[in-house]
């Protein structure tokens, strides 16, 4: 069946222009969650959404960065007036319910600032 | 103190070897605790939850010490395919799902 997706796969952006990342999330599940993923480190939570609702953006770094879920399906992460420092991996999970369940990870998105 | 924290490697270990690999957390409200894997260039994946009685999975066990706040997993008879980096992830607090992943051990099975 199909797993979960992201894209753009890879996005190269100047810095100070906005980018939009999508997330389509395994068909069904409730919980959606956004992980930022440096080289070499674990992923770094930013956000996770049950259903429509965004029940926790305390990882998010700052007020550039947003995230939305408004059908309670595919959720895009945006990144305003982006920097360089925001280059990294960015990744999207999803979960068939929540706590306790297991995340099936998408396949990321590149993003580099230039 | 980090909130989780892991050696990260490399073990390069030989086939056939047993191996085991630490992972301590911070936060004692923690309830949720995995191993996922992650091979190079790739997502993680769930490799198993970590429950409180420890458990295992064919060549692999997991334990939980909730008073000492770490988290083992051990694999036994290591396959080339076992090559990949292993993260510890814990929820930051009692039964919310803000996951926090350790930085990752790496593992490489030599032949």
């Amino acid at each position: 069946g199909a797993g979960v997706s992201q894209s753009p796969r890879y996005k190269v952006t100047k810095r100070g222009q906005d980018v939009a990342l999508r997330c389509d999330p395994i068909s069904g599940h409730v919980s959606l969650y956004w992980y930022r993923q440096a080289l070499g480190q674990g992923p770094e939570f930013l956000t996770y959404f049950n259903y429509e609702a965004q029940q926790d953006k305390s990882g998010l770094p700052n007020d550039r960065f947003s995230a939305e879920r408004p059908e309670g399906s595919i959720s895009t992460l945006t990144i305003q007036r982006t920097e360089q420092r925001d280059s990294a991996m960015y990744r999207c999970a999803s979960s068939l319910s929540g706590f306790g369940d297991e995340q099936f990870f998408g396949p990321g998105t590149r993003l580099t600032v230039l | 103190r980090k909130e989780v924290e892991q050696d990260p490697g490399p073990f390069n270990v030989p086939e056939g070897a047993t191996v085991a690999f630490n992972c301590t957390y911070s936060n004692s409200a923690s309830q949720s605790f995995f191993w996922y894997r992650q091979d190079c260039r790739k997502e993680p994946k769930l490799l198993m939850s970590v429950y409180s009685s420890g458990n295992e999975d064919g060549r692999f066990t997991a334990q939980l010490n909730r008073a000492s706040q770490y988290i083992s997993l051990l694999i036994r008879d290591s396959k080339l395919s076992d090559s990949a980096t292993y993260l510890c992830v814990v929820n930051r607090d009692n039964y919310g799902q803000n996951f926090v992943f350790g930085p990752g051990t790496r593992l490489s099975v030599l032949p």
